[in-house]
């Protein structure tokens, strides 16, 4: 496709459940990240990858939370054991290049609710 | 610690006046800054950018102005359409670093 896209759009977990986000970025880009949103906050870094290698996790919340991106394309996000502060909107975002400076393309999220 | 604040959560203009969007950061080592605009159930759209060797940035109706001594920078949009009701949200980057520092955004309502 044209843009990032992202699925699900919408996940409902209950408490203590697992949940994998997917992210595919726009072909060929290099770089991938992924970043939260509370509702009425700005989006909060979790994760960048360059081609497969995740080169910064430093904003990843807890250890419950895992990204991969084995083959330097799609990328998944793992929460494991879900609560309810969990409960936010998970962008991602990919640039052509290395660079931050690169403007950031991204996807419409998706919405996890934890009840 | 919110390095990057923008505190007007809300902000209403009449189409064809400018708007002006705020943003104060505390980190002097941000060399990078950019706006972001957020429709309804959309992820942000890259809008404009301005580097810390520049005080100035114009891109068609959308203008960003950089103040390092004061840690402030703002966007103005001249004039506001309609179509410019979003949430706009600047966020800063560090030299070589690998993510942006977001505010926490504000919705701009121009009404016709």
């Amino acid at each position: 496709g044209a843009g990032v896209s992202q699925s699900p759009r919408y996940k409902v977990a209950k408490r203590g459940q697992d949940v994998a986000l997917r992210c595919d970025p726009i072909s060929g880009h290099v770089s991938l990240f992924w970043y939260q949103q509370a509702l009425g906050q700005g989006p909060e870094f979790l994760t960048y990858f360059q081609n497969e290698a995740q080169l910064d996790k430093s904003g990843l919340p807890s250890d419950r939370f895992f990204a991969e991106r084995p083959e330097g394309s799609v990328s998944t996000l793992k929460i494991q054991r879900t609560q309810q502060e969990d409960s936010a909107v998970y962008l991602c975002a990919s640039s052509r290049n290395r660079g931050l400076n690169e403007k950031l393309f991204f996807g419409s999220g998706t919405q996890l609710s934890v009840l | 610690d919110q390095q990057v604040k923008q505190n007007s959560p809300s902000l209403s203009v009449q189409e064809g006046r400018i708007s002006i969007l705020n943003c104060d950061y505390t980190n002097s080592m941000f060399d990078y800054f950019l706006w972001y605009k957020k429709y309804p159930a959309e992820g942000p759209t890259f809008l404009i950018s301005i580097s810390s060797i520049k005080d100035k940035n114009e891109d068609g109706r959308f203008t960003v102005f950089l103040n390092k001594s004061a840690k402030h920078l703002s966007l103005h949009i001249v004039p506001s359409q309609p179509g410019d009701s979003a949430v706009y949200f600047c966020a800063a980057s560090l030299p070589s670093g690998s993510r942006l520092t977001f505010g926490e955004g504000t919705q701009l309502t121009v009404n016709p």
